[in-house]
């Protein structure tokens, strides 16, 4: 079956101070990891896609990578605006994926 | 700016009562997703459909059915509200897959159903 598992399930930094963020998978066949931010009351956003291991990929603060069983976001010198819940994804066949429970961010000033 | 529009931000409704909740999208893609989302268990697929009049079930279809009768629009139906269907409704819609690489999924705001 597969699965998706995000850790840790909360995380509470204070601005400026560097973290990661681990989504692990359990897939027959990754076609593709997919990271999502969500704020409060809204949909995900679509931040980055991943394809294979040792690929990253970087946006303002934040750096996906991928491994064979994992993926890690980064985010480096983080700032309040940063706080959302982190959403990972990966595709297992056509456009549909599995998504992880998320990881919830709040980044203190 | 493209979008996807949920006619709904909040809705209650009581059991039994026969739930529509409608969904939009003004980027002319093909495929369409409805997600439940519940604290701890993550996004769950209900139903998808890859173009118009055709869906497909996805990982939690019992007591949820869908119309789509225009590219455009994707409505999900409670047929018999329960406490149980309680939670966030996400509407999503993407390019279809070419056999290449994925494409992220353009999500609507949500539409948070309680049920009583």
């Amino acid at each position: 079956e597969d699965q998706v598992t995000q850790s840790p399930e909360a995380l509470r930094l204070q601005e400026g101070e560097s973290s990661s963020l681990n989504c692990s998978y359990t897939v027959s066949g990754l076609r593709g990891l997919f990271w999502y931010r969500q704020d409060p009351g809204k949909g995900p956003e679509f931040l980055f896609t991943l394809y294979s291991a040792g690929e990253e990929k970087e946006k303002e603060r934040l750096k996906a990578t991928l491994t064979k069983k994992e993926s890690f976001l980064h985010i480096t010198a983080p700032k309040p605006e940063d706080s959302a819940t982190y959403l990972c994804a990966v595709q297992v066949h056509g456009q549909n994926f599995v998504f992880g429970p998320g990881t919830r961010l709040s980044v203190l000033p | 700016d493209v979008k996807v529009t949920q006619s709904s931000r909040y809705l209650v409704k009581r059991t039994g009562e026969k739930v529509f909740l409608e969904c939009v999208q003004d980027m002319d893609h093909e495929n369409m997703f409805w997600y439940r989302q519940d604290p701890g268990l993550g996004l769950r697929l209900i139903y998808f459909s890859y173009d118009v009049k055709m869906k497909e079930k996805g990982d939690i279809p019992e007591g949820y059915s869908v119309s789509r009768e225009k590219k455009e629009r994707f409505s999900l139906i409670l047929e018999s509200a329960s406490t149980n269907q309680t939670s966030m409704y996400l509407c999503a819609s993407s390019l279809p897959y070419r056999g290449e690489e994925g494409y992220g999924y353009t999500f609507g705001s949500g539409t948070r159903l309680t049920v009583v």
